[in-house]
């Protein structure tokens, strides 16, 4: 079984300041990770992903996330924020120890931007 | 990159009428196709996945006959809330897998239905 979970239903940052959102996650085999951006009322947009490799990904907006095996994590993180940077964020899992393709995700965490 | 659609983008019907839900992979082939609801602010819940030219699989608490799933071609899926009512208002969103190893995950842009 896999799971994900994200501790924090709301963050909340300055703009101009870093910020965090955190995941962690649960899988038999190895994993696969993402980090999606939801817009109200818009599907999911693809930020990154880790497959394997360097641990630091780099993706979309500015983002990036860090894979920790000891830690079972994946936050994500922005050096600087951004007002337009405000939405709900999920971490999602995938078990590569299936190819369903089926992934598992995190009840989202809304990120709040102020100026 | 990949693009998948879904039509409509928004629906609005009566209470007890069926509605119809399509997603489309445009540009790659899916063997695969899955399908989520989403609540207000809550996670995406998977209702099912769909596997091209054969039945759909449903998680557990999923009514199989009432929103029924076809995958009849490669690059189509469909969805059908049957005899909606207004709890099934929310929003839908599917996701098409692509061939090869890795099985790239595409998400369309979601669909908002409301049962009146």
């Amino acid at each position: 079984a896999q799971s994900v979970a994200q501790p924090e239903d709301q963050v909340n940052v300055a703009e101009g300041n870093p910020l965090t959102v955190k995941c962690t996650y649960s899988v038999s085999g190895n994993p696969y990770l993402f980090w999606y951006v939801q817009y109200p009322n818009r599907g999911l947009q693809f930020l990154l992903k880790y497959i394997t490799g360097d641990n630091l990904v780099k993706g979309s907006y500015g983002f990036e996330a860090e894979f920790n095996k000891s830690q079972t994590s994946f936050h994500l993180k922005k050096p600087s924020a951004l007002v337009s940077d405000s939405a709900l964020y999920f971490c999602a899992v995938r078990d590569t120890s299936t190819n369903a393709g089926k992934s598992t995700f995190g009840d989202g965490t809304t990120l709040t931007v102020k100026p | 990159g990949a693009v998948v659609s879904q039509h409509p983008s928004w629906v609005i019907c009566k209470s007890g009428t069926s509605v119809k839900i399509e997603c489309r992979s445009l540009d790659f082939q899916a063997t695969t196709m899955f399908w989520y609801r989403q609540f207000p602010k809550k996670s995406l819940m998977l209702m099912a996945t769909s596997n091209e030219g054969s039945k759909a699989t449903y998680e557990q608490g999923v009514e199989k006959d009432k929103f029924l799933i076809n995958h009849a071609s490669l690059t189509l899926s469909t969805l059908t809330v049957t005899s909606a009512h207004p709890e099934d208002s929310s929003f839908y969103i599917c996701s098409a897998a692509g061939t090869g190893g890795f099985r790239e995950q595409y998400f369309g842009p979601g669909t908002r239905l409301t049962v009146t």
